[in-house]
């Protein structure tokens, strides 16, 4: 059962231009919602998480936009640049702390 | 570097054989989780620690799996009786027990069972 749908699979934009990837979650007890980025060989690293009672947390590009009442939740990566070029997963949990539940991600192609 | 360490980072077996992967946390992280990435997927939870305890298994943790934390310290992943379908990447991340929890990736350990 997939928890967590992450749409788009692949997304090429250009440099400077806004990327978005969106997420959807069935589970109405997750409560902690933290975005990732994986470059090629290496391990997902945290960038931003929300909680669900703000629905905007912005730090610098990158802006996290959560919609409790639809279960969704989008990262918005703002003057995209090509060092940004990576694979992005968003996740899920019940509390801070306890097992992830991951997207299936998004490979994200910033073109110079 | 004082980030998760992972070791092997790449490993090639053969069907049938038995492998074990260790994970290093950040030094003083309490929990400690593993987990598998296929290709094209985001990583599926297998299990976690809070300091020696194993305090829950994913599904996916077949009886072939089996992991250990000896003193809260490093952790051991081991597979017996590998399968091709056991080829993955296997994370391991680790985390402070708190209010702000942060899940720390290592760069994982590639496994190709022929």
């Amino acid at each position: 059962q997939q928890q967590v749908k992450q749409s788009p699979q692949s997304l090429i934009v250009q440099k400077g231009g806004i990327s978005i990837i969106n997420c959807a979650y069935e589970n109405t007890a997750f409560d902690y919602f933290p975005w990732y980025q994986q470059f090629p060989g290496k391990g997902p690293a945290l960038l931003i998480a929300i909680r669900p009672d703000v629905s905007e947390k912005k730090e610098g590009r990158f802006t996290i936009s959560f919609n409790k009442s639809a279960k969704q939740f989008s990262l918005h990566i703002m003057d995209s640049q090509p060092g940004d070029s990576a694979t992005y997963f968003c996740a899920a949990s019940l509390t801070s702390g306890s097992r992830l539940t991951f997207g299936e991600g998004t490979q994200l192609t910033v073109n110079p | 570097d004082t980030g998760v360490s992972q070791d092997p980072r790449h490993k090639i077996t053969k069907r049938g054989q038995n492998v074990t992967f260790r994970c290093d946390p950040i030094s003083e992280h309490n929990r400690l989780y593993w987990y598998r990435q296929t290709l094209g997927q985001g990583p599926e939870f297998l299990t976690y620690f809070q300091n020696e305890a194993q305090l829950e298994k994913s599904r996916l943790l077949s009886d072939r799996f089996s992991a250990e934390r000896p003193k809260g310290s490093f952790s051991t992943l081991e597979i017996q009786r590998t399968e091709q379908g056991d080829s993955a990447m296997y994370l391991c991340a680790s985390s402070v027990l708190g209010a702000r929890e942060t899940q720390y990736f290592g760069p994982g350990t590639r496994l190709l069972v022929l």
